[in-house]
């Protein structure tokens, strides 16, 4: 168990419909990415927030958007969705108190977005 | 544009049969490279990071190895429990100097027959 907590673990949802996935990071950790993983793109990394405030953007659709809130958790809120957004979706934390201090993230278990 | 590369896509071994997995990188201001394992339908979960060429580390079977170029994750006498997808990952700073990012390689898909 890494300690991240994605919830929920599946979704299937229709064409156009907009979702919004949740993310509990490790306690302590400040900094949460988001990254999609599809069969046939591998992980790619959609965007980061560090203590509440977006620090990096990735190969993010402007249909998607995310937020941290005081609490940490963050949530990833898809829109207009399209049968090639489905994909697993993962949350990652780690503590990244400094721009210098390399430290890994810990993985949660995904949310499998199935859209028909 | 940073670029991460693993091969071979996949290996199939005997239970025993030791092998090494490669992973090449072109990036520019590396952070460190990080090897995660992943199951189907699970999270990567984390392996090693190492920081500079020269650098390694080992875990129970692993042992992960780092030149400026390329990392190899070697597996000694693996037990069909290490099949796995393993990935890996380079971190490297964004643009602005304040944030960074995971590149992740495809992965190579190991699979251990007893």
């Amino acid at each position: 168990d890494s300690g991240v907590t994605q919830t929920p673990k599946h979704l299937i949802t229709a064409t156009g419909q907009r979702v919004t996935l949740r993310c509990s990071p490790r306690s302590g950790d400040l900094s949460v990415y988001w990254y999609q993983q599809s069969l046939d793109q591998g992980l790619q990394f959609l965007i980061q927030y560090y203590n509440g405030e977006e620090r990096a953007k990735g190969n993010i659709l402007e249909r998607f958007s995310a937020q941290q809130f005081p609490d940490l958790h963050s949530e990833l809120n898809l829109s207009s969705l399209e049968l090639g957004d489905s994909a697993l979706y993962f949350c990652a934390s780690s503590v990244e108190d400094s721009p210098f201090m390399n430290t890994e993230a810990f993985f949660g278990q995904g949310t499998r977005l199935t859209v028909v | 544009e940073d670029q991460v590369t693993q091969s071979p896509e996949a290996l199939r071994l005997q239970e025993g049969e030791s092998s090494s997995l490669n992973c090449s990188y072109t990036v520019s201001g590396l952070r460190g490279l990080f090897w995660y394992r992943q199951d189907p339908g699970k999270g990567p979960e984390f392996l090693f990071t190492l920081y500079s060429a020269g650098e390694e580390k080992e875990k129970e079977r692993l042992k992960a190895t780092l030149t400026k170029k390329e990392s190899f994750l070697h597996i000694t006498a693996p037990k069909p429990e290490d099949s796995a997808t393993y990935l890996c990952a380079v971190q490297t700073l964004i643009s602005s100097g304040s944030a960074r990012q995971l590149t992740f390689g495809s992965g190579t898909q190991l699979t251990v027959l007893p």
